[in-house]
């Protein structure tokens, strides 16, 4: 079946440095692939997302590329802010009568000031 | 502008004892869904709603049951809660057409310990 695999966190960096989250997935087929960030005390809200191979996805500083053959997904952002402390979740998506996603573990970042 | 509100926040039950967790969306979405989100698991579909009417099973249906009470409100029976149902229980909705078609909207959370 579907899965997605991420690095295990916590991710610890200082403001400024580059972020690199890396997100594998087994899928059949092309599913949509998203990341979704879950800021302290909060639900989780749409970072970012790719339709289908080679898409990039962008906001906010942070940037994943659709790769279909690696079948990656790796969130980067080029200088991380304490703002962006948060746990970040990769996701798969297919449409089956309605949406249905399957996520990865989540990776939590701590950023240093 | 509410969104997905979800109550209570916070609930400590005792083995077998049963609750109910309420949902609740302004955004006239057709599906909804149930979450539970445990440390190194993610988060895991327990049952959704893809339309008024309907429900299905998830990923983790055991022990619970669920309510698509009309299109706004989606609730999560627990009808005899077990030390395993401790966890962060997660609310969210989404519309099948348009430009946000298919991103989830999630509400806060709501913290369940079953001692």
């Amino acid at each position: 079946g579907d899965s997605v695999t991420q690095m295990e966190g916590p991710v610890t960096l200082s403001e400024e440095a580059f972020l690199t989250i890396n997100c594998t997935y087994t899928a059949t087929g092309y599913p949509s692939l998203f990341w979704y960030v879950q800021y302290p005390g909060e639900g989780l809200q749409l970072l970012l997302k790719a339709t289908k191979a080679d898409d990039k996805g962008s906001n906010k500083g942070f940037e994943a590329t659709y790769r279909k053959e690696t079948t990656s997904f790796h969130l980067e952002k080029g200088s991380v802010q304490v703002s962006d402390s948060a746990v970040y979740f990769c996701a798969l998506r297919r449409f089956s009568g309605t949406y249905k996603y399957i996520f990865g573990t989540g990776t939590r970042l701590k950023v240093l000031a | 502008n509410a969104g997905v509100t979800q109550t209570p926040k916070f609930q400590v039950l005792k083995t077998g004892q049963s609750m109910t967790l309420q949902c609740a969306q302004d955004m006239n979405h057709n599906s909804m869904y149930w979450y539970r989100q445990d440390p190194g698991m993610g988060l895991r579909l327990i049952y959704y709603s893809a339309s008024e009417g309907t429900t299905d099973k998830g990923e983790v249906p055991n022990g619970y049951n669920v309510s698509r009470l009309n299109k706004r409100e989606f609730s999560l029976r627990l009808e005899s809660a077990a030390p395993s149902q401790t966890s962060v229980y997660f609310c969210a909705s989404s519309e099948v057409q348009g430009v946000a078609a298919g991103e989830l909207f999630f509400g806060e959370g709501s913290r369940l310990t079953v001692l």
